[in-house]
């Protein structure tokens, strides 16, 4: 089982509706989870962290469920601009940095 | 201007030669780091510096060699690389080398012929 796992996509939706991305990851000793957004031949960008009661930052919410081991990226309203990868990134604990990343969801945006 | 500067944006090199990659951070932060990102492949991590000391190395063959002058700057120096050695190679810093956001540069594209 892959450390992170996400759905590649890509996920179509039209401009305006509402996408939902999930991550499952296989540590349960996980402590810090983030999503980043990568753009076609560009650098990750930091999107969000994610909380244990949930956090919403605009049209995006993210949510964490440990027992289940998952993690959500809802994006309502979705804009043409919102086309890019998502990438969930989880960091166990150990000391030093763990992160690990997803292989990311592609979105497209379409009018 | 994403605070981290990768210098070159791009570099085709034949098997034989010695390049070097550089990055700059002006963030004030303490840890870097390269990644190497390979098409429909998760980031790996090569290499952690925390405050100029290399903390980590993944396994990363003896043909990359990180180099860390002081916490702002960073060099991966590469010889005699394989053409599987393509990829985009991301250099990052975060505040400490936990488990703290990266701050990503725009990355090298490397080709190797």
């Amino acid at each position: 089982r892959k450390e992170v796992e996400q759905d590649p996509g890509p996920f179509n939706v039209p401009e305006g509706a509402t996408v939902a991305f999930n991550c499952t990851y296989s540590n349960s000793a996980s402590q810090s989870f983030f999503w980043y957004r990568q753009d076609c031949r560009k650098e990750p960008k930091l999107l969000m962290s994610v909380y244990s009661s949930g956090n919403e930052d605009g049209r995006f919410t993210a949510q964490l469920n440990r027992a289940s081991q998952y993690i959500s990226l809802l994006i309502r309203d979705s804009k043409l601009s919102d086309s890019a990868t998502y990438l969930c990134v989880v960091g166990s604990t150990g000391g030093g940095n763990k992160l690990t990343f997803g292989t990311g969801t592609q979105l497209k945006v379409e009018l | 201007e994403t605070g981290v500067t990768q210098t070159p944006r791009h570099l085709v090199m034949g098997m034989t030669n010695k390049k070097s990659l550089k990055c700059e951070q002006h963030l004030g932060h303490n840890a870097m780091y390269w990644y190497k990102q390979s098409a429909k492949k998760p980031l790996e991590l090569m290499f952690v510096y925390s405050l100029e000391e290399r903390v980590e190395n993944n396994s990363v063959p003896s043909r990359f060699s990180p180099e860390c002058p002081n916490s702002s700057h960073l060099f991966l120096h590469l010889h005699t690389l394989q053409p599987e050695d393509s990829a985009l190679y991301l250099c990052a810093s975060s505040p400490k080398s936990d488990n703290s956001p990266l701050h990503f540069g725009n990355g090298t594209r490397l080709t190797v012929t």
